[in-house]
């Protein structure tokens, strides 16, 4: 049973355009929710995390929006960058637990 | 502050061999967790130690795999008689404590091979 699922499998954008990942989970037990960012030949590095008591969350170019009821959040990469091009992970835990349930992984494409 | 650290980068194996996959935590870090990521998909969780202990082994195969984390030197992941289906990534974690809150650090991965 995947509990995380991840949506689109791949997702091409233009410079300067906004990348928007999607993930759905099941396990409401589940109150932490990190995303990753993967480069060719590297590990996951953590990009951001949101727990349920907000709505959305902002880094930079990056913001996290979060439906508590739907059971959904999403990336939203703004003004995107050809250096943003990697593999994003979204995943999800129980934040006073130490594992993640990951999804299967959005390979982005930032064309010039 | 070195981070973590695994060896070796690429492994080959042949049907059958052992292969032992080491990962050395960032300093500081008493918590290690391993993941398996097989082509085209995520990160699969399979354990988490402490120094010395199993804390959740939940997504370890019942069979030829095994992981241990000793009070000196690096945590192992063990994998006997290996088959092809083994091939993957082999990701490790570490964290200062088993809070999934606090930053997870990976290493840049094992990729095994079996042919």
């Amino acid at each position: 049973q995947q509990q995380v699922k991840q949506s689109p499998q791949s997702l091409i954008v233009q410079k300067g355009g906004i990348s928007i990942i999607n993930c759905a989970y099941e396990n409401t037990a589940f109150d932490y929710f990190p995303w990753y960012q993967q480069f060719p030949g590297k590990g996951p590095a953590l990009l951001i995390a949101i727990r349920p008591d907000v709505s959305e969350k902002k880094e930079g170019r990056f913001t996290i929006s979060f439906n508590k009821s739907a059971k959904q959040f999403s990336l939203h990469i703004m003004d995107s960058q050809p250096g943003d091009s990697a593999t994003y992970f979204c995943a999800a835990g129980a934040f006073n637990a130490g594992k993640s349930t990951f999804g299967d992984g959005t390979t982005l494409t930032v064309k010039p | 502050n070195a981070g973590v650290m695994q060896n070796p980068r690429h492994l080959v194996r042949r049907r059958g061999q052992e292969a032992r996959l080491r990962c050395s935590p960032m300093k500081g870090h008493s918590h290690v967790y391993w993941y398996r990521q097989l082509p085209e998909e995520g990160l699969k969780f399979m354990v988490y130690l402490q120094k010395e202990n199993i804390i959740d082994e939940s997504g370890m195969p019942k069979e030829r795999f095994s992981a241990e984390f000793p009070k000196e030197g690096p945590s192992i992941l063990r994998i006997q008689q290996v088959v092809r289906g083994d091939s993957a990534a082999y990701f490790c974690a570490s964290s200062p404590t088993g809070y999934l809150g606090e930053t997870q650090y990976f290493g840049p991965g094992t990729r095994l091979l079996v042919l």
